[in-house]
């Protein structure tokens, strides 16, 4: 057990919708990062929130967004879903400047 | 560019048998790495990381791993497998660019039979 909460655990949705994932970070880490995880591979950074702001992104097209809360807790948006975006998203949290990071089960999309 | 390279993509193993999974890394800061399992239909989980110090890190259920610089390894090994071990295995590595994140490689399924 991370600490690390998500939600929704699956999800099915269409292409060209949007969706929206959260996540729970565990108590006292105020860092929260998204990765993804296709199938057969390892999971890809997508962005790194502290302090409610961006403070880091990987390769990913704009349209995967995100908010942190002042809870620490966090979203993953993704406008207009594309098909390759069916994969498991994992949130990740960690306390600032640490580095051992916890990961949540993820949130399995899959897109039609 | 930081990348991680785990060279074996599928293993099979009998219960009892050695394992030894390979990972190399490429990062030119300092190096933090981090093996990681995922049961089916479970979240990772750490199983050992190097900081610094002894390169050889002991973790969890048996795991161990060695750091060897100069052949920028950090190959994962367990004396005796068991069923209960099959999952699948990423190596990553800690990168710091004003922000930190994990650089994993592609992962190795390991498969062991009764």
């Amino acid at each position: 057990e991370t600490g690390v909460t998500q939600s929704p655990t699956h999800l099915i949705k269409t292409r060209g919708q949007q969706v929206t994932l959260r996540c729970s970070s565990q108590s006292g880490h105020n860092t929260v990062s998204w990765y993804q995880q296709a199938l057969g591979q390892g999971p890809q950074f997508i962005f790194q929130y502290y302090r409610e702001e961006e403070n880091g992104r990987g390769n990913f097209p704009p349209r995967f967004s995100g908010l942190q809360f002042p809870n620490y807790s966090s979203e993953l948006n993704v406008n207009a879903l594309e098909l390759d975006d069916s994969a498991l998203y994992l949130c990740a949290s960690s306390p600032q400047g640490g580095n051992t990071i916890y990961f949540g089960e993820g949130s399995w999309l899959t897109v039609v | 560019a930081q990348s991680v390279s785990q060279h074996n993509h599928h293993v099979i193993l009998s219960e009892a048998a050695s394992l030894e999974l390979g990972c190399n890394y490429s990062y030119g800061g300092t190096v933090n790495l981090f093996w990681y399992v995922q049961y089916p239909g479970q979240h990772l989980q750490l199983l050992l990381k190097y900081f610094s110090g002894d390169p050889l890190v002991k973790g969890i259920k048996g795991f161990e791993a060695e750091f060897i610089k100069s052949k920028f390894s950090f190959n994962l090994r367990k004396p005796s497998v068991q069923w209960s071990d099959t999952a699948e295995y990423f190596c990553a590595v800690f990168v710091w660019e004003g922000f930190q994140k994990l650089v994993f490689g592609t992962g190795t399924r390991l498969l062991v039979s009764p």
